[in-house]
């Protein structure tokens, strides 16, 4: 699975759009963008993944670049509830794959 | 659906003691995995199954270390003889498959604190 590279921390006001950035430059053509979180002393949580085409759901939008070296998570409006660590990670598909590789992930701080 | 149950939430152990962990899927999940977690660290991954076959196992996973699925529902972990470093959150996720639209969902984790 390819690598990613994420920032440390982000801060965010709330109510405001948080737009968590994501570098997998050596992403291959049959791996996908998944998008966790982790709330202190709980499981992480799935968000939203995506191959190619843009993603949104009803927590979140994924806005991932023409040649996929790159992605962005997008909240739309913050809460403080959304304080977490978010995980970017590359896994590709089919039977072969299992395991989520996990980095440090982006604290985000949503301030009031 | 349930979702992914682990239990027990927390266990606090003696160095040297054995310890089991137990994770019940969501239900219709024929995939299971275990990851463990120290402070400050993304989980990293340590085994997973396909229904009661274990499909790959993490250079984690020490000789100390044995999951089972004997009839591919639940499963458990144990750690025989345990130790300081062994001090972690273990979480338990299942999916439906392995395609990209099979999404992994996670327990709450068994806190592990060795003394």
């Amino acid at each position: 699975d390819a690598k990613t590279t994420q920032p440390t921390s982000m801060d965010c006001a709330e109510g405001r759009a948080a737009n968590l950035p994501c570098n997998h430059s050596t992403i291959s053509g049959n791996e996908y963008v998944y998008w966790y979180r982790q709330i202190h002393s709980q499981g992480p949580q799935y968000i939203i993944h995506g191959l190619k085409n843009n993603e949104t759901n009803e927590m979140a939008s994924l806005i991932i670049t023409e040649d996929r070296k790159s992605s962005t998570l997008i909240l739309p409006h913050a809460t403080l509830r959304d304080t977490a660590v978010y995980y970017c990670i590359v896994r590709g598909s089919g039977t072969s794959y299992g395991k989520l590789t996990f980095g440090q992930g982006t604290i985000l701080t949503v301030h009031p | 659906d349930t979702g992914v149950s682990q239990n027990p939430r927390h266990k606090i152990t003696k160095r040297g003691q054995n310890v089991t962990f137990r994770c019940d899927p969501i239900s219709e999940h024929n995939r299971l995995y275990w990851y463990r977690q120290t402070l400050g660290q993304g989980p990293e991954f340590l085994t997973y199954f396909q229904n009661e076959a274990q499909l790959e196992k993490s250079r984690l996973l020490s000789d100390r270390f044995s999951a089972e699925r004997p009839k591919g529902s639940f499963s458990t972990l144990e750690i025989q003889r345990t130790e300081q470093g062994d001090s972690a959150m273990y979480l338990c996720a299942s999916s439906l498959g392995a395609a990209a639209k099979n999404i992994q969902y996670f327990g709450a984790g068994t806190r592990l604190s060795v003394l």
